[in-house]
């Protein structure tokens, strides 16, 4: 069975230009989430979706940040302006909670290098 | 602060050592999961624990979740270079919401 895909693996972009991040969760799963990573700040939770609804965006750094689930199949997370400080390894993970008791699965993540 | 504290941050240690790492909270939780992550890959779940004062093996890893499930521990007996990587352990207090510890950065030398 296929993971959770992630495209770009990597993107090189200069600073205020639009950076678009996509993902493709595991089938039957009702749950995704953006994560980004970083040494500074470990792996922090932006936004998670629940049947491609938004639950919470608290974790969204700012209003560069946006996210979109437009069907059950695909996600993407983008930003704009993109800045340097947005450098980061950016994961999605999805989950089927009552059958998998919380387990995430992960892509294999979107590393971002804003110059 | 973080939600979830983890200790040590790294570790370099040779093959055939133990080991033990431990993640900690003020926060009681419903649950709590170790998560392995190697270099260019996302985390992979080992275990989740759920009751208080429980213990799971898994091969060489010994997981334990404290009595009172605010606290946890992953012990590696005989370490292996392949069990180099980022541990993570990750609970969630609200419905599906996990937060993540800083991680352990193991490295085991051959």
């Amino acid at each position: 069975d296929a993971g959770v895909i992630q495209s770009p693996r990597h993107e090189v972009t200069e600073m205020g230009q639009e950076v678009t991040l996509r993902c493709k969760p595991i089938s039957g799963h009702d749950y995704l989430f953006w994560y980004r990573q970083t040494m500074m700040r470990g792996l922090e939770l932006l936004i998670y979706f629940n049947n491609n609804v938004p639950i919470d965006d608290s974790g969204m750094p700012e209003d560069r940040f946006s996210a979109k689930m437009p069907n059950a199949s695909f996600s993407t997370l983008k930003i704009q302006p993109s800045e340097p400080r947005d450098s980061a390894v950016y994961f999605c993970a999805s989950n089927q909670l009552q059958v998998n008791t919380g387990e995430l699965f992960f892509g294999e993540g979107s590393r971002l290098t804003v110059l | 602060t973080q939600l979830l504290e983890q200790s040590p941050q790294f570790l370099s240690i040779q093959e055939g050592e133990n080991l033990t790492v431990y993640c900690n909270s003020s926060s009681v939780f419903s649950s709590l999961q170790w998560y392995r992550q190697e270099p260019g890959e996302g985390p992979v779940l080992l275990v989740t624990v759920v009751t208080g004062g429980e213990v799971k093996k898994l091969k060489r890893l010994t997981f334990q979740f404290g009595d009172a499930r605010k606290d946890s521990s992953l012990h590696i007996t005989a370490a292996q270079p392949g069990d180099t990587g980022l541990y993570l352990c990750a609970a969630g207090k609200y419905g599906n919401k996990l937060v993540f510890g800083a991680g352990t950065i193991l490295r085991v030398k051959s």
